[in-house]
């Protein structure tokens, strides 16, 4: 199994662009979850989904940041539009109920 | 609500050192509590975890005991190698199988071996 797959690995973008982080979870799990890590905040839980419908979306900030998984194989996080502040990792996770399998992460960058 | 409570870093030990981390935590109802490793540029993994009271999750020589009565669970390793050298995070969930409503994590330890 290729694991928790992410693209694009390093996002540079200009602050007030739109930015698409993309995550493929393991075939078969049922759970995906988006996080944040930045120095300040630690690990921040933004949105799950629970077989394709979202669960819990307390964790996303705003309203320029929004989620959506199309199907069981794929799900994205877009800001609209991109702040300085939104400079962080960007990771995605995918269970079947007994553990995370975490993605590499997306380093983005707003400048 | 939930929290996880960790030592704040960095760590510096010497190789073959031993090793403690410790790890406390505020939870409703019973967790099941993990500890992940982050290595630089990389996503985080499971190191291990314990679903319930008394129960020691071990892994690679590093053992966690889910202690309720002191609300904590404390990473030891009795040699640490320079390969250890790492961000450790305690995490926890209020559901036992862990993935059912996310992980609530702590601020993580920066580990870092000496040869």
């Amino acid at each position: 199994d290729a694991g928790v797959i992410q693209s694009p690995r390093h996002e540079v973008t200009e602050m007030g662009q739109e930015v698409t982080l993309r995550c493929k979870p393991i075939s078969g799990h049922d759970y995906l979850f988006w996080y944040r890590q930045t120095m300040m905040r630690g690990l921040e839980l933004l949105i799950y989904f629970n077989n394709n419908v979202p669960i819990d979306d307390s964790g996303m900030p705003e309203d320029r940041f929004s989620a959506k998984m199309p199907n069981a194989s794929f799900s994205t996080l877009k800001i609209q539009p991109s702040e300085p502040r939104d400079s962080a990792v960007y990771f995605c996770a995918s269970s079947l109920g007994v553990g995370y399998t975490f993605g590499s992460g997306t380093r983005l960058t707003v400048v | 609500g939930n929290s996880v409570t960790q030592m704040e870093g960095p760590v510096t030990l010497s190789e073959e050192a031993f090793l403690t981390i410790n790890c406390t935590y505020t939870a409703t109802g019973y967790p099941s509590l993990f500890w992940y490793v982050q290595y630089p540029g990389e996503g985080l993994q499971l190191l291990l975890k314990a679903t319930k009271a008394d129960d020691k999750g071990s892994n690679k020589g590093f053992e966690a005991t889910y202690r309720k009565e002191t609300t904590s669970f404390h990473l030891e390793k009795g040699s640490v190698q320079v390969s250890d050298s790492a961000v450790y995070f305690c995490a926890l969930s209020t559901h036992s199988g862990g993935g059912a409503d996310g992980l609530t994590f702590g601020k993580g330890t920066h580990l870092i071996i000496q040869p």
